[in-house]
């Protein structure tokens, strides 16, 4: 069985760092793209970038390029979503997504930024 | 950038009654790289059906998908209780971008 497992929500100051996960399971993790959706508080979804971890290729939307960096590790079937340093308007639920066409979705993290 | 323009916003109908939103293209995207998604409140969204047509693996066939260029349409036949949530469109091609979401909702 697929499954894409993220780690938990995260509360945040604006400023500060902040990596989360998604572990892969139950499928060739080096043979598919991960991506990373945003979805802000009662808002529409938006496709952050991808991460081929076969070879750690990178694709980044362009809202998006230069303000997260995404990265696998193979060796854990483990993809990150990167900050260095956090924002409120970075409050969102996020998504890792297998392949570029979503066709499995984590159960999302919730990241709050507030001072 | 391709942008998708889903129609209606909100589509209020009845269990058993047939529902089609639209997702339409700005530039032609071809037909492989279309895919639907379904997203109810508090869960994360699903795949329903890729490559503007082909149905995922567990989705009833009362969902079918057709389209191609620039003008798509998601179908449900027969609405159950269950269906009534937020779709949105989805391009992987040349670039990734949503639409902005119908709420089917009951009537």
């Amino acid at each position: 069985e697929v499954q894409l497992v993220q780690s938990g929500a995260e509360v945040k100051k604006p400023g500060e760092s902040l990596k989360i996960s998604c572990k892969g399971s139950g499928y060739s993790f080096t043979s598919y793209w991960i991506g990373w959706v945003r979805q802000m508080p009662g808002k529409g979804l938006e496709c952050m970038g991808f991460i081929y971890p076969g070879d750690s290729e990178t694709m980044y939307s362009p809202s998006f390029q230069g303000q997260v960096t995404i990265s696998a590790d193979k060796s854990i079937s483990t993809a990150y979503l990167q900050w260095n340093s956090l924002k409120a308007s970075d409050t969102a639920m996020y998504y890792c997504v297998r392949g570029r066409d979503l066709d499995y979705w984590g159960q999302g993290t919730l990241v709050t930024v507030s001072s | 950038d391709i942008v998708l323009t889903q129609s209606p916003g909100t589509l209020s109908l009845s269990p058993g009654e047939r529902a089609s939103l639209s997702c339409r293209a700005s530039q032609s995207v071809g037909s492989r790289y279309l895919g639907w998604y379904q997203q109810k409140p508090g869960q994360a969204p699903r795949l329903l059906i890729y490559a503007a047509s082909s149905r995922a693996a567990g989705i009833p066939d009362r969902f079918s998908g057709s389209g191609s260029g620039t003008d798509f349409t998601l179908t449900i036949s027969r609405l159950e209780p269950e269906d009534f949530a937020v779709y949105y469109c989805h391009h992987y091609g040349s670039s990734y971008t949503f639409g902005q979401g119908t709420k089917l909702e009951i009537k």
